[in-house]
């Protein structure tokens, strides 16, 4: 049972390029979500998702697009990278009134 | 969104109790209390959780104040592995297709020291 894995672990961008960054899951979760965590603060909600072919919007969506077409996957692609999407992201599944987040994946866009 | 206020750090000796302080005066009726830490480049990782009775599990405990403005995360004995950003965060709730579901909303956390 690996629970929530992300890839990849590190990735450096140049601005302007694109990139999907994985969220794999093995236990059946419904709920799944991303999230961004700057230096020194609390993460924010990006995009979510409640069920295959359901999404919807968090706090900060601009620049980012999600897709859910199997309850196991759950992929964040960013259509230009820019400077200010540098960031740790991670994602969550939810179920029983717990999160469980992944290990994250460290990006750079220079 | 309703907002929880934490101190910025705390610090505790090994072996020794913990309360961490959360308020939440704006808590609605429906508000789950969830408690979340993150160690050192890791993902947050599950504490506890509770809506109007304390809980206790294997990690911790939360006491909720009667009035749910506020409560309280107790780490019984601390150890230098309970080092960590120490998150309390409401847990709203949004409904699709008749299922409710849960976003968290992050604050800036505790950061608790721990020493030996």
């Amino acid at each position: 049972n690996a629970g929530v894995t992300q890839t990849p672990k590190f990735q450096v961008l140049k601005t302007g390029q694109s990139m999907t960054l994985q969220c794999a899951q093995d236990m059946n979760h419904e709920y799944m979500s991303w999230y961004r965590q700057d230096p020194g603060m609390g993460l924010r909600l990006i995009h979510y998702s409640v069920g295959a072919g359901i999404t919807d919007q968090g706090e900060v969506p601009n620049g980012y697009n999600v897709s859910r077409s199997t309850t196991e996957d759950f992929p964040l692609r960013l259509l230009s990278a820019a400077p200010s999407q540098t960031s740790v992201y991670f994602c969550a599944t939810f179920d029983r009134g717990g999160y469980t987040f992944g290990s994250g994946t460290r990006l750079t866009v220079v | 969104d309703a907002k929880t206020t934490q101190p910025n750090s705390m610090e505790s000796n090994e072996e020794e109790p913990v309360h961490l302080p959360c308020n939440h005066s704006t808590i609605s009726g429906t508000d789950y209390i969830h408690w979340y830490r993150q160690l050192p480049s890791q993902g947050p990782e599950y504490v506890i959780h509770g809506l109007t009775s304390n809980v206790n599990n294997r990690m911790a405990s939360l006491a909720i104040a009667e009035d749910r403005k506020s409560s309280t995360l107790i780490l019984h004995r601390a150890t230098l592995r309970d080092a960590a950003v120490y998150y309390c965060i409401l847990r709203g709730r949004l409904n699709a297709g008749g299922t409710s579901y849960g976003k968290l909303t992050f604050g800036q956390g505790t950061i608790l020291t721990v020493h030996p």
